[in-house]
């Protein structure tokens, strides 16, 4: 069975902080993602990988930053976090090409205090 | 670049009834892949069904069916049988099949009345 998985479901952090989040796909898909959610403006993309050590910019990466060392492992980091960054985080992954199908992990709820 | 619109923030049914969610797309390209995503109150993001542009039949699952008209850039669910398991946020979402990335909707938030 497909399975995302994400290292902590709610987090509360300082204004200044830097913050992980850490994604793991067991399906050893090549692409991940992540998105951030919020109310009225859907999913918006921070930054993709489609192979180890690669990444690409999405639509909103001002601020983040991502890792990924190995195939299964994806990780988001805030370098200094804003308030502006509270929002609900989605880690997702897929084949390459193919039918397209991400499968999303259970999100993160990210509060910027 | 392609964007998705979902006009209908939020929509209520009765069990047992039926619904129609909406959703628009615009793109320039010609073939790609068109996605229903359900996400139940504090639960995963799950696919609810999948279309191909470049198949001319409606993708069914179940109880959930697609009204895909491509020249229209026209993609709207349809949920038969409301359950009260149906209340969701609903996302609908593109991707180009040279793409690896997709766009998503704003959602529309379904709630379903016993």
């Amino acid at each position: 069975d497909v399975k995302v998985t994400q290292s902590s479901r709610y987090l509360v952090k300082r204004t200044g902080e830097k913050v992980f989040l850490e994604c793991v796909q067991d399906m050893d898909h090549e692409n991940m993602f992540w998105y951030r959610q919020d109310p009225g403006l859907g999913l918006r993309l921070i930054y993709f990988s489609y192979d180890v050590k690669m990444k690409e910019k999405g639509d909103i990466p001002e601020g983040y930053s991502v890792s990924r060392e190995k195939k299964e492992r994806f990780s988001l980091i805030l370098e200094s976090a804003s308030t502006n960054q509270t929002s609900m985080y989605l880690c997702a992954s897929s084949l390459a090409g193919g039918r397209g199908t991400q499968y999303f992990g259970p999100g993160t709820r990210l509060l910027v205090l | 670049a392609q964007t998705v619109t979902q006009s209908q923030p939020e929509m209520s049914v009765q069990e047992a009834e039926t619904v129609t969610l909406s959703c628009t797309y615009d793109t320039s390209e010609s073939d790609y892949y068109l996605f229903w995503y359900k996400q139940p109150p504090s639960r995963q993001m799950i696919l609810v069904i999948r279309q191909e542009a470049y198949k001319q039949q409606n993708a069914t699952e179940n109880r959930f069916s697609v009204n895909f008209q491509k020249a229209a850039k026209s993609f709207s669910l349809k949920i038969s049988d409301s359950q009260l398991g149906d209340a969701a946020m609903y996302f609908c979402a593109y991707r180009g099949r040279n793409n690896n990335d997709m766009r998503f909707g704003a959602g529309t938030r379904l709630t379903v009345k016993p």
